[in-house]
């Protein structure tokens, strides 16, 4: 069972724009704006796309935003294209004495009509 | 170029040891704190264990804490996680990744399989 709850799987066609949640807890994602996502293609490794709940790196596309409310984050791309088809694994720093330092959602699938 | 090249996995019986190596390149390591990063056969990912900069600060995840531990040779720009009593729940891609709070490069993993 995986610290932070993500939905399984998400779909919408190109153009649209989809959202992925993640749901953890005040010792995690409501304490810390520590939370950051990671999309991963079949067989690569995970690759930094928001970090700091709602910044993004340097090469990643604007059209991925995150945001925070709550015990909630939020993973949004607009205008989907083909290529965002993938795996989303959004993470938090946590205080939990009883979970690691850092936790991991279970992951999003990602299907682009 | 950050670059991450992680090595030393491989096919080991249940209860042996096997340690893991990531050397780094294109940045300045002693500056970064480091981490690994695991992920089992189609599932999800899994943080495993972190290491400050200087080494000053350790953190295990509960399922490796007393039987993983993690280390660095700044001089040698490299990362390390000797894995003991290794169990078939071990069995994943096991990535490093460099950051504090988030995990901003990765390398391209090395496999550890654990069966009799």
């Amino acid at each position: 069972q995986s610290a932070l709850t993500q939905p399984a799987s998400v779909s919408g066609s190109p153009g649209q724009s989809i959202t992925i949640s993640c749901t953890g807890t005040s010792s995690d994602v409501g304490g810390y704006n520590y939370v950051s996502w990671y999309q991963q293609h079949p067989g690569k490794a995970p690759k930094l796309m928001i970090y700091d709940v709602s910044n993004r790196p340097s090469g990643v596309s604007n059209r991925f935003s995150g945001s925070k409310s709550g015990n909630t984050a939020s993973l949004t791309i607009s205008g989907l294209q083909a290529e965002d088809e993938a795996d989303y694994y959004c993470s938090s720093y946590t205080s939990s004495s009883t979970l690691a330092n850092w936790v991991f959602g279970g992951g999003t699938k990602l299907t682009v009509l | 170029e950050v670059q991450l090249v992680e090595s030393g996995g491989g096919l080991v019986k249940p209860g042996g040891s096997l340690r893991l190596s990531c050397a780094a390149s294109g940045f300045t390591f002693s500056s970064y704190s480091m981490n690994w990063v695991r992920q089992a056969p189609g599932k999800g990912l899994e943080w495993v264990s972190s290491i400050s900069s200087s080494s000053s600060y350790i953190y295990y995840a509960d399922s490796v804490k007393g039987r993983f531990t993690i280390s660095r040779d700044n001089a040698k720009n490299s990362l390390y996680l000797q894995m003991n009593s290794l169990r078939a729940e071990d069995t994943a891609v096991y990535y490093c990744a460099r950051g504090s709070f988030d995990f901003d490069y990765w390398g391209q993993g090395t496999l550890v399989t654990v069966s009799s």
